[in-house]
């Protein structure tokens, strides 16, 4: 399967824990974004990275948040000191800087618990 | 800034009956549009895109949309609807350099035999 692949898939943790999302982009694609839906919302953007350079990061995105791209490919979304309202589907999706303009590929999201 | 408002959360419609979900947006840039679609348990995937050019725009599975500027709209049909298309649909928005895509709540879209 050569889509977007995100890791793990569920995570229910406590209050106070840190967690780490994985994200496996389509392997020649150069931009990686991630977005955080809750039930009944659509994605809101929180970043994005072009190559291995994080280029914008929404407001929703507090320091208790870090993405990371070390090598332009795979990406890490931690959250250090969970809360409650961090509970939510966080998506991945890539694309191609130059390909069909704006058409992002997702994947099939991790889905973070905080109990 | 940009940012997408779809009217209704919910549509229901009857197997064979047109589709109709509603997609406003506002923008201070030339806007690129785009209809997702998310089925249960799965990620989201285009429909269908507006760029430049022609307005109106087929997608996938029947789908298509018309870019009205004056109405600032980007409304999504379907002329029979199936019982394969209930989901959730996004419309979102970005501008020409597609930095960051804006979404929509999203409609989701019941189909009923």
């Amino acid at each position: 399967d050569t889509g977007v692949s995100q890791n793990p898939r569920h995570k229910i943790t406590k209050r106070g824990q840190n967690v780490t999302f994985r994200c496996d982009p389509i392997s020649e694609h150069n931009r990686l974004y991630w977005y955080r839906q809750t039930l009944g919302q659509g994605p809101e953007f929180l970043t994005y990275f072009q190559n291995e350079a994080q280029l914008e990061k929404s407001r929703l995105l507090s320091d208790r948040f870090s993405a990371e791209r070390p090598k332009g490919s795979f990406s890490t979304l931690e959250i250090q000191r969970t809360e409650q309202g961090d509970s939510a589907m966080y998506l991945c999706a890539s694309s191609f800087l130059g390909g069909d303009t704006g058409e992002l590929f997702f994947g099939e999201g991790s889905r973070l618990t905080v109990l | 800034a940009q940012s997408v408002t779809q009217l209704g959360s919910h549509v229901s419609v009857s197997e064979g009956a047109l589709v109709l979900l509603r997609c406003n947006y506002s923008s201070s840039v030339p806007p690129y549009l785009f209809w997702y679609v998310q089925y249960p348990n799965q990620g989201l995937q285009l429909l269908l895109k507006y760029t430049t050019g022609a307005t109106l725009v087929k997608g996938i599975n029947g789908f298509e949309a018309e870019f009205k500027k004056s109405e600032t709209s980007f409304h999504l049909t379907k002329p029979s609807a199936h019982m394969s298309d209930a989901a959730e649909y996004f419309c979102a928005v970005s501008d020409e350099s597609a930095d960051k895509v804006i979404f929509g709540p999203g409609t989701s879209l019941s189909v009923i035999p």
